[in-house]
C-alpha cells in the first residue's frame, strides 16, 4: 500500500484556470506538508498543517490554498493558475513536525 | 536524459566505487540533517539523518557526516551500484515547525 499518495499524477492546464491536488497518508502522521520542485530540481517547503492547523505558511502567492479536512488529508488548491506555476508538487507527512518526513510520488502541473 | 539543461553538481563513479557526496548547510542553528535520495519521476526518499550532536552516523552502505565547524555535511555511499544512480539532495532543519530547507542536489551516476 502506497503511503502517500497524491493525485493527479500530471495535471496540464490552461493558463487562468483553477485546479486542486490532493494528498493522502495512511500512516497515521500528524503533520502533513507541501513542497514546490522546479525545473531545477530545487525543492522548496510551500506550507505545513499538524493536526489540521497550519504551522508554516512560506511566501507562496494567495492563489494557493491548502485545505486539511482531516489529519490523513492535505489538499492544495491554485486558483488563476500561472505559467510560473509549471512544477512537481510533492507532499510528504511526518510522525510530527520533529521528525523524518516521508514524501509522494509527486504531481507534475504543466500551465500552457 | 532528465538531467540535460540542470546544472546541478555531478558525480560519475563506476560500479563499486565508493561515492562520496558534499553539502553545505547555511543555518548554524540547525539541528537535524536528512540525506534524501530522488529517482527520476518519484518522489525524494529518506536515506539516513543525523542530529547535531553527533559527527557520524552509519547505515547499510551509506555513512553520514557532519562537520559542525565549517557547516559540512557528506553522505557516503560504499560499493555503488547502478541503482544508486539518482539525485542525492541534503536538508537542514532550522526550529521551525520542522521546516526542511533543501541543498541544491547532486546528480549520481554509477555506470556498470
Amino acid at each position: 500500500d502506497t503511503a502517500v499518495s497524491q493525485t493527479p499524477k500530471y495535471l496540464v492546464t490552461q493558463m487562468g484556470n483553477d485546479k486542486s491536488i490532493k494528498c493522502e497518508q495512511n500512516l497515521g502522521h500528524d503533520t502533513m506538508y507541501w513542497y514546490k520542485q522546479d525545473s531545477k530540481k530545487f525543492l522548496k517547503i510551500m506550507f505545513s498543517y499538524n493536526n489540521k492547523e497550519l504551522i508554516i505558511n512560506e511566501t507562496v502567492p494567495n492563489r494557493f490554498s491548502p485545505k486539511s479536512p482531516d489529519k490523513a488529508h492535505l489538499n492544495l488548491h491554485i486558483n488563476s493558475l500561472e505559467l510560473g506555476d509549471s512544477a512537481v508538487y510533492f507532499c510528504a507527512s511526518s510522525p510530527s513536525s520533529a521528525d523524518t518526513q516521508y514524501f509522494g510520488p509527486g504531481t507534475r502541473l504543466t500551465v500552457l | 536524459g532528465e538531467s540535460v539543461g540542470l546544472h546541478l553538481p555531478t558525480l560519475s563513479v563506476q560500479e563499486g566505487d565508493n561515492s562520496i557526496i558534499n553539502c553545505a548547510y547555511s543555518n548554524s542553528a540547525s539541528d537535524y540533517f536528512i540525506w534524501y535520495k530522488q529517482e527520476s519521476g518519484k518522489g525524494p526518499q529518506f536515506i539516513i539523518d543525523i542530529r547535531s550532536n553527533m559527527d557520524k552516523r552509519q547505515g547499510q552502505r551509506v555513512t553520514v557526516l557532519l562537520n559542525k565547524t565549517v557547516k559540512h555535511l557528506s553522505l557516503q555511499i560504499a560499493a555503488t551500484q547502478p541503482g544508486d544512480s539518482a539525485v542525492y539532495f541534503c536538508a537542514e532543519r532550522g526550529t521551525s515547525y520542522g521546516k526542511l530547507t533543501f541543498g541544491q542536489g547532486t546528480i549520481l551516476t554509477v555506470h556498470p
